[in-house]
């Protein structure tokens, strides 16, 4: 069965360096999504993809993120100058359209900022 | 903005006991609403996904119902196992906003505990 793939499953950094996570979405899927769990809350969304450009970005996705697809396959998120308030399980989900269909997530990546 | 509840919060039944999550939404202009598990530190499962025209969906021992006009959803789960212990997330979309995508607002789930 298809699925989201991200790596690394757990990532520690230090207070402002950058970081990258790493997402395979499903390979017949057209839209691309990052959402973010901080421990113990609510999952939140962050920021859409579609067509190689951002479809949509929530009020927590301010300059320091950045999100690339740098080839067919994988979509990337970037951290610019990670903030201990960054640690969070970050999760990255893929549909095949925009709506009406069914959003899969992958297992996710554990940022620590240190 | 779309807003979610999920009653209980948590919930500890006997195994081989029926139950039944609830989720309530603000927003009722919305196509389809999904329902996840996700175990502890681990991904988002989905589990069902029901759309607006529909009255319930099922799944095996699970079964989805969707009421648009109260704002409502409820996820059933018959003959509950002690593999069913995990929360469950109810993820009704934000109403489409023309941008293109599907953001999904979630509650804060219902953390279940099958005892065996």
């Amino acid at each position: 069965e298809p699925e989201v793939t991200q790596t690394p499953s757990h990532q520690v950094t230090q207070m402002g360096q950058e970081v990258i996570l790493r997402c395979v979405p499903i390979s017949n899927h057209l839209y691309f999504y990052w959402y973010r769990q901080i421990l113990g809350q609510k999952v939140e969304f962050l920021v859409s993809f579609y067509n190689n450009e951002i479809s949509e970005k929530s009020e927590i996705f301010d300059d320091q993120f950045s999100v690339e697809r740098p080839d067919g396959s994988n979509f990337t998120l970037k951290i610019r100058s990670t903030k201990l308030e960054d640690s969070a399980m970050y999760f990255c989900a893929s549909t095949r359209q925009g709506s009406y269909t069914e959003a899969f997530f992958g297992q996710g990546t554990r940022l620590t900022v240190v | 903005k779309q807003e979610v509840t999920q009653i209980p919060a948590a919930l500890s039944v006997p195994e081989g006991e029926n139950l039944v999550l609830n989720c309530s939404f603000t927003d009722s202009a919305i196509y389809n609403l999904q329902w996840f598990r996700q175990d502890p530190g681990k991904g988002l499962t989905s589990l069902l996904l029901i759309q607006s025209s529909q009255r319930e969906q099922t799944s095996g021992r699970l079964n989805a119902s969707l009421d648009k006009s109260s704002g409502r959803s409820t996820l059933y789960i018959a003959a509950s196992q002690p593999g069913d212990s995990a929360t469950y997330l109810c993820a009704p979309p934000r109403p489409y906003s023309g941008a293109g995508s599907y953001q999904l607002t979630f509650g804060k789930g219902t953390k279940l505990s099958v005892i065996p």
